[in-house]
């Protein structure tokens, strides 16, 4: 089956930093690649997702960045905000089996 | 809110007790997961189902069971053969499995062995 990593588990950045999360993926036959904040006490929301036969994705402040080669993908947050703060989780799946998720990210922004 | 709902929020459960936790979804998806999610340890696929009377085995199905006797609902028993029960249990919806979709997720049962 497929396996995902995902580091850092935890993440301190300025108010104004960007902020880098990567993920690797074992499943070659991984197609889509997305992305969920799930903050305190909440149901996770996907914040941009990725397809396979893209590089790179953008919306806003998020930005999301895919090596199928290298099996690696990533987000990155600029400008970040205290409501950024959050847990992230990755996931990589195929239309054949569920989503697989990452061990998640808790992502601090300091005021 | 609407979408996909969980109830309860929060479920007590006697060792040796059997529980059901309820999903229901009005999005008319096809595929319909459950997850278990523990402290440090992300989310973790428990069963999931793709069509009507049909659901298939995750990474951690041992002790849990399912049913999915109606397109919007999918129903989790947390049996008294899970030794671990005590976790956040998050049920999740999607169009279909022939292409990848977003997810959505219910807000989530917080269950607690006592």
């Amino acid at each position: 089956g497929e396996n995902v990593e995902q580091h850092p588990s935890t993440l301190s950045v300025q108010e104004g930093d960007s902020a880098v999360i990567k993920c690797t993926y074992s499943d070659s036959a991984s197609n889509y690649f997305p992305w969920y904040k799930q903050e305190l006490g909440k149901r996770p929301q996907l914040i941009i997702d990725i397809r396979s036969n893209v590089g790179e994705k953008k919306d806003q402040r998020i930005a999301v960045t895919l090596n199928k080669t290298a099996k690696h993908f990533s987000l990155h947050i600029t400008e970040t905000q205290p409501e950024d703060s959050a847990v992230y989780f990755c996931a990589a799946g195929t239309g054949r089996r569920a989503l697989t998720f990452g061990s998640g990210t808790r992502l601090q922004v300091q005021p | 809110d609407g979408g996909i709902t969980q109830s309860p929020k929060y479920l007590f459960r006697k060792e040796g007790q059997n529980v059901t936790l309820s999903c229901e979804q009005n999005l008319n998806h096809d595929a319909m997961y459950w997850y278990r999610q523990d402290p440090g340890q992300g989310l973790r696929l428990i069963y999931y189902s793709h069509i009507v009377n049909d659901f298939q085995k995750g990474d951690i199905a041992e002790g849990y069971s399912v049913s999915r006797e109606k397109k919007e609902s999918f129903p989790l028993t947390v049996t008294s053969a899970q030794k671990n029960p005590t976790a956040f249990y998050l049920c999740a919806s999607s169009i279909s499995r022939q292409k990848n979709t977003e997810a959505f997720f219910g807000q989530g049962t917080r269950l607690t062995v006592v």
